[in-house]
């Protein structure tokens, strides 16, 4: 079976420190893959997705970045947090973007 | 982009009652999911429904994909069925709609 792995559960970090939240799926390959914010409140935002290696569709400018170096490896990253990027960061699945999203458990960020 | 409208935001129920969530569509799509987030923030999948109706135990959907609407209908409410309810549509990538907040009291 598929599961998908994120980490970590919780961070702290100060105003202009990096970030790398990692996302990994076990079970498949070449799966549709997807970060996505939850901020305070209840909606989620898309921020990037990614349909192969090294193939990746910002939704959003801002301060962050995404890498997929490995077929079931997605990353998140930022070279300075700034306050405004504190949220829930969730990792997604798919086999094709058309089927269902699978998540995972999500990091919640607190940049102060 | 596609937009995403979710009613009502709020609901409030004692166990044993029904209730009907809405989610409007601002266009066509060929994937329409809902979710269940649980109070640790976990995302679980209901249903994907695109189109026409589908049955899951006490829940049941309901996709009008012509009239760009979606029905997610909860019966015999559990305080275990607490939590936010999201609608989302798209193609290749899903749009969240913004939820509805359900909480059921003993």
């Amino acid at each position: 079976s598929q599961t998908i792995h994120q980490w970590p559960a919780t961070l702290v970090q100060p105003v202009g420190s990096p970030l790398s939240l990692e996302c990994t799926v076990e079970g498949t390959s070449n799966p549709n893959l997807y970060w996505y914010r939850q901020a305070a409140g209840r909606g989620l935002q898309l921020l990037f997705y990614s349909v192969g290696i090294g193939q990746i569709s910002s939704e959003v400018p801002q301060n962050l970045s995404a890498s997929r170096p490995q077929d079931r490896q997605f990353i998140l990253s930022s070279k300075k947090l700034l306050l405004s990027d504190s949220g829930f960061y969730l990792c997604a699945w798919s086999w094709t973007g058309r089927e269902y999203l699978f998540f995972g458990s999500g990091t919640q960020l607190s940049v102060l | 982009g596609i937009q995403v409208e979710q009613s009502p935001p709020d609901l409030i129920l004692q166990e044993g009652a029904n209730s009907t969530l809405r989610c409007n569509f601002s266009d066509s799509v060929n994937n329409l999911q809902w979710f269940h987030q649980n109070p640790w923030g976990q995302l679980i999948n209901l249903f994907y429904i695109p189109s026409g109706t589908k049955q899951n135990g006490r829940l049941s959907a309901t996709t009008v994909a012509t009239e760009r609407y979606s029905l997610l209908y909860i019966s015999s409410s559990q305080t275990t069925d607490s939590g936010v309810y999201f609608c989302a549509v798209g193609t290749d990538k899903l749009i969240f709609g913004t939820g509805t907040r359900l909480q059921v009291f003993p």
